[in-house]
């Protein structure tokens, strides 16, 4: 089945150097989608990338979606203590039926030293 | 809008027995998916609802089963419950429209089988 993985798993970083984390999935992608999950909270929708070479940005967020749609990176530039948690890509898989469903990497989690 | 709601947010089983976890989405939503979280193997996918029709399933045994009614509400029940069950589980409900498909979770049901 389909597999998407993340690296790395942990990263520690010192508030305000940067950050990035890596998706790679199994097979190519009709779109990718990230998730931030705060400690003690839910999932929650960041972006989804639909495009081959997609970059987009959200202040300090930078999201890319390769070109061949197999792979996607976050970059988070000058960290700052309110981006602590584990980030997640997601990529869908649809079945004959047409539904819908997510299979996530298992997350970079992120520290940020004060 | 209200958000995705969850009941209940801790539960504590012991092994053999059965557990109900609810699940209200989003208003307007129709598509409900649930999936497991735990440390060692990250957000994994259950199934997912549509119309009270289930549209997809993950790789789980037959003990985890689920619902969902006319009103988009969903249920899930995990039967003979076993300690590797213990786990976040999440819902999460999506309204498909222009090609985006969020998923909006639920603040999560903190299952701990004893």
């Amino acid at each position: 089945g389909q597999q998407v993985m993340q690296i790395p798993q942990y990263q520690h970083v010192q508030e305000g150097e940067d950050f990035t984390t890596y998706c790679n999935s199994s097979t190519t992608l009709s779109n990718i989608q990230w998730y931030k999950q705060r400690p003690g909270g839910h999932p929650v929708f960041l972006i989804q990338l639909v495009k081959s070479g997609e970059v987009k940005k959200q202040k300090r967020l930078t999201f890319q979606f390769g070109e061949a749609k197999k792979n996607s990176s976050l970059h988070i530039t000058a960290t700052q203590t309110t981006d602590v948690g584990t980030y997640f890509c997601a990529g869908p898989g649809v079945s004959g039926a047409g539904s819908y469903q997510l299979t996530f990497g298992k997350g970079t989690k992120l520290s940020v030293i004060p | 809008k209200a958000g995705v709601t969850q009941t209940p947010r801790y539960l504590i089983k012991t092994r053999g027995q059965q557990v109900t976890l609810s699940c209200s989405p989003i208003s307007g939503h129709r598509s409900v998916s649930w999936y497991q979280q735990t440390p060692g193997q990250g957000l994994q996918f259950l199934f997912e609802y549509f119309s009270e029709t289930q549209r997809n399933k993950g790789n789980f045994p037959g003990r985890f089963s689920g619902r969902q009614f006319s009103n988009s509400r969903s249920e899930m029940n995990v039967s003979t419950l076993e300690l590797g069950d213990s786990a976040l589980y999440l819902c999460a409900s999506s309204l498909e429209a222009s090609g985006i498909i969020e998923q909006f979770f639920g603040p999560g049901t903190r299952l701990t089988v004893l």
